[in-house]
């Protein structure tokens, strides 16, 4: 049983068109992280969402984390080509120091 | 700034055979960590260390040992390895619980 769910697991959309990724869990997390990882890479980190209901921005993609902060989503607008690729989200465990409990992935393919 | 490196980036064993995979990072960060990434599994720890000479397990720690002897090594050892640990292995080392990863380590036991 994964503690943080994502949704979908596989989505493919054309160039433009807007999308939302989900990360759900039956627990709280202090904070929560999504990553983003190319074929061949590591995961790179694009955002941590801290507070309850906190939104950020990063030009096209935007963070939400749940009031409850049991949950948090990724939108994309306008989605690019470039936005191609697995798209994860992460935890911190409560009383885990630094130890991540991580999402099985969204992989999003872009299509021009 | 070469932020953290692992070698080999891919490797074939046979089963039963040992190996190492090396992790090193230049952050100075006190925490590291091991995860194996799977099809549809996002990534499990494997390992993690909060300094140099302390390590614990993690969710998915038989057949791997690690040890942590500087702040910047971690090596992952694979005893005897068994074909269910094919997988991509990724080194981590983190900084308020944000994780700067390897590039990964991509392991086949035949």
């Amino acid at each position: 049983t994964q503690l943080l769910e994502q949704s979908p697991q596989f989505l493919s959309i054309q160039e433009g068109e807007n999308l939302t990724v989900y990360c759900n869990s039956s627990s709280v997390f202090s904070s929560l992280q999504w990553y983003r990882q190319e074929p061949g890479e590591g995961p790179v980190l694009l955002v941590t969402v801290v507070t309850g209901g906190e939104v950020k921005k990063l030009k096209r993609l935007t963070f939400q984390f749940g009031d409850a902060r049991k949950d948090s989503s990724l939108h994309i607008t306008a989605a690019q080509p470039g936005d191609t690729g697995l798209y994860l989200c992460a935890g911190p465990l409560l009383g885990g120091a630094q130890k991540l409990v991580f999402g099985q992935g969204t992989r999003l393919t872009i299509n021009p | 700034n070469a932020g953290v490196t692992q070698t080999p980036k891919f490797q074939v064993l046979k089963t039963g055979q040992s190996m190492t995979l090396q992790c090193a990072q230049d952050m100075n960060h006190e925490y590291m960590s091991w995860y194996r990434q799977d099809p549809g599994m996002g990534l499990r720890l494997i390992h993690y260390s909060v300094g140099a000479g302390i390590t614990d397990q993690g969710e998915v720690p038989n057949g791997y040992n690690v040890s942590r002897s500087t702040t910047e090594d971690f090596p992952l050892r694979l005893l005897s390895a068994a074909p269910s640990q094919t997988s991509v292995y990724f080194c981590a080392s983190s900084h308020n619980t944000e994780a700067f990863f390897g590039q990964g380590t991509r392991l086949t036991v035949v």
